[in-house]
């Protein structure tokens, strides 16, 4: 029964690349949830998807990130042109339903080094 | 022990002594509160919830105290064991199923 995967679980990058982050939700769970975390705080909101749609993307930059959830495969969570300060670890959390009363489920995240 | 988490405290404890974090939300609108356990070098783990129609919730060894008075929230822990040790966290869900907002954290030891 296996639970939310993400890959990989570390990631060096120098700046100016690209970052690219996956995440396979738990079996039978349509809702993805991206969030980042930097050390010693909690996790913050980033992006809120659904097969094929972004409902959510209030926690995102603006420019160099985006994220998609296709109908076949896992999300992705992309960061062009990579500054230092994106590193960070990013978590990918999913739900079976859009439902305030379900917990989301983690993924031990992709740990992400700006060189 | 007792910790309040708004900078990641940390809060030490005997091993078979009961532990309370608590935790301070923000957000008027919530109503599903969360507390999660997190391991270093592992995302959170899912320890129990709570819905605003409540006020006390148990689990295995855990219970879960919500005071929307004060929007306060505390995680007992009883008979706390070495493999307890972590930082646990408390979320919300700001009154809307599409992101948690999370507290900052609180780091739990454990001394044999």
């Amino acid at each position: 029964n296996a639970g939310v995967m993400q890959n990989p679980r570390h990631l060096v990058r120098r700046r100016g690349q690209e970052a690219r982050l996956r995440c396979s939700p738990m079996k039978g769970h349509s809702h993805v949830y991206w969030y980042r975390q930097l050390p010693e705080e909690g996790l913050k909101f980033m992006v809120y998807l659904q097969k094929e749609n972004i409902i959510d993307e209030s926690g995102m930059p603006k420019e160099r990130f985006s994220a998609e959830f296709p109908k076949e495969g896992p999300s992705i969570l992309r960061i062009q042109q990579v500054v230092r300060g994106d590193s960070a670890a990013y978590f990918c959390a999913s739900s079976p339903i859009a439902n305030s009363n379900q917990p989301q489920h983690f993924g031990d995240g992709t740990r992400l080094s700006i060189l | 022990g007792e910790s309040v988490g708004l900078h990641l405290p940390t809060l030490s404890v005997q091993e078979g002594d009961n532990s309370i974090i608590n935790c301070a939300y923000s957000n008027s609108a919530s109503d599903y509160f969360i507390w999660y356990k997190q391991e270093s070098g592992k995302g959170p783990q899912f320890i129990i919830d709570i819905r605003s129609n409540m006020d006390k919730r148990q689990g295995q060894r855990v219970t879960v105290l919500l005071n929307k008075t004060v929007k306060h929230l505390s995680l007992q822990i009883a008979a706390t064991q070495p493999g307890d040790s972590a930082v646990y966290f408390c979320a919300e869900n700001g009154g809307n199923n599409r992101k948690l907002i999370w507290g900052l954290g609180t780091s739990l030891a454990v001394n044999p």
